[in-house]
């Protein structure tokens, strides 16, 4: 079973609304780390932000928040005022303690995001 | 600035060939890790190494090896390349520890075409 499920392959937001990125996550573990990351046609993988299983907020940086529902087990990804630079491929992904090592990452299969004027 | 280098961006190779993929990390990180990432799959873990000349296979490790001689380089090879390791190859690196927010940083990325 996929650890990481993002459902939505193609996402379209028009400029200065707000966008929701869904990701669910599958563990038996109580201690675990949620990231968000964003890749431009560049290429490069861009850390967003980043929800841990214990924290009691949700996790905003900027433009970026993380609605985080623990008991579904989801970990959304929001982005308010979209802007034409947000047009990306958005991952999200899951740090637990079963991996053997703290330091491996699993991510999902992605969403990309097209904002448009 | 935690800078992650990557010895190429596009390479073209041809079946049956050794294919080397650098990369280097610049902030004395402990982990290094190398990915490839293919449309619908997203990242799979083919590789990481937590120590010098330390490693641990990820998800997809047939095929590949790697080499960690130094704390800043890790390497990929491909023994012997074939079409179906065409993809994006992309490297990171990360504090170690338990501590579950040590984000991991990647690299651009090296688009490798197989023929």
């Amino acid at each position: 079973a996929q650890k990481i499920t993002q459902t939505q392959p193609g996402m379209f937001v028009q400029e200065k609304e707000a966008v929701t990125l869904d990701c669910t996550y599958d563990t038996s573990d109580q201690s675990y780390g949620l990231f968000w990351y964003k890749q431009p046609s560049s290429g490069e993988m861009i850390f967003l932000i980043y929800q841990g299983s214990y924290d009691e907020q949700n996790a905003t940086e900027g433009r970026y928040s993380l609605n985080f529902q623990k008991a579904r087990k989801s970990a959304n990804l929001v982005i308010s005022a979209s802007q034409l630079g947000d047009s990306a491929m958005y991952f999200c992904a899951m740090r637990e303690r079963r991996t053997g090592t703290a330091s491996k990452l699993t991510f999902g299969t992605g969403t990309r995001l097209q904002v448009t004027l | 600035d935690v800078k992650v280098t990557q010895s190429s961006r596009y390479l073209v190779k041809r079946t049956g060939e050794k294919v080397f993929l650098e990369c280097v990390q610049d902030m004395d990180h402990e982990n290094m890790f190398w990915y490839r990432q293919d449309p619908g799959l997203g990242l799979r873990l083919i590789y990481f190494s937590y120590d010098v000349k330390m490693k641990e296979k990820g998800d997809i490790p047939e095929g590949y090896s790697v080499s960690r001689e130094k704390k800043e380089r890790f390497s990929l090879i491909l023994e012997s390349a074939s079409t179906n390791q065409t993809s994006m190859y992309l490297c990171a690196s990360s504090f170690t520890g338990a501590a579950y927010y040590n984000e991991q940083f990647f690299g651009p990325g090296t688009r490798l075409t197989v023929l």
